[in-house]
């Protein structure tokens, strides 16, 4: 099936350090999606991605939707320590009427 | 209450219990989906619901018995399962499947087979 591949996997920064992660696939998408998942909760959306070159903020956080709608990258700045968790793109393929298609993640820890 | 709202939160139950995890969404959204969620492993979408009927059952055990009698209400039912069916189970809704504007998770259920 497709896949995305999300790096990294893991990231152990210092507090007040900036992060950045992507996801990257061989197929399009027509919609990129960034969620953020606390231990012991379900996923909550932080930013969702429309058109190709889009850059949206919200926050600490940047995320972009690649020129060749094959990517996407989130950062965040200045980093603290209530940002730790788990980060997963998601992706709607261009054209499908199907369901959304999940990253493996990336586990982010913030060292004060 | 809005959102997704998820019960119970936890549970542990014997392999040869029967038991059911609720989910219940309040944002008028006509698809819903149950999600495994394992340590180390990504998501792994079990069962997709739209209108309330199922429209996607992916190589799901049969031990795993879901049901969604309204578009508010989706039900896993569980029996006879393995320890490694432990996992966070997540349901999510979305305002028609195939949409794009994201789905609403719930807090999940950790299920623990003893």
């Amino acid at each position: 099936g497709q896949q995305l591949n999300q790096s990294p996997q893991s990231m152990f920064i210092q507090e007040g350090e900036d992060v950045s992660m992507n996801c990257t696939s061989s197929s399009i998408f027509n919609t990129w999606l960034w969620y953020k998942q606390d231990p012991g909760e379900g996923p909550v959306l932080l930013i969702a991605l429309y058109k190709a070159g889009e850059l949206t903020s919200n926050g600490r956080l940047t995320a972009q939707f690649g020129i060749t709608r094959k990517d996407s990258f989130l950062n965040i700045s200045a980093s603290i320590p209530s940002d730790v968790g788990i980060y997963f793109c998601a992706g709607q393929l261009l054209g499908s009427q199907g369901n959304l298609i999940f990253g493996k993640g990336t586990k982010l820890s913030v060292k004060p | 209450e809005t959102g997704v709202t998820q019960t119970p939160r936890h549970l542990v139950m014997g392999m040869t219990n029967k038991k059911s995890l609720k989910c219940e969404q309040h944002l008028g959204h006509n698809a819903m989906y149950w999600y495994k969620q394992s340590a180390k492993k990504p998501l792994e979408l079990m069962f997709v619901y739209s209108l309330e009927e199922r429209v996607e059952n992916n190589s799901v055990p049969s031990r795993f018995s879901p049901e969604c009698p309204n578009s508010s209400h989706l039900f896993l039912h569980l029996h006879t399962l393995q320890p490694e069916d432990s996992a966070l189970y997540l349901c999510a809704s979305s305002q028609d499947r195939g949409q794009d504007y994201g789905y609403t998770f719930g807090s999940g259920t950790r299920l623990t087979v003893v």
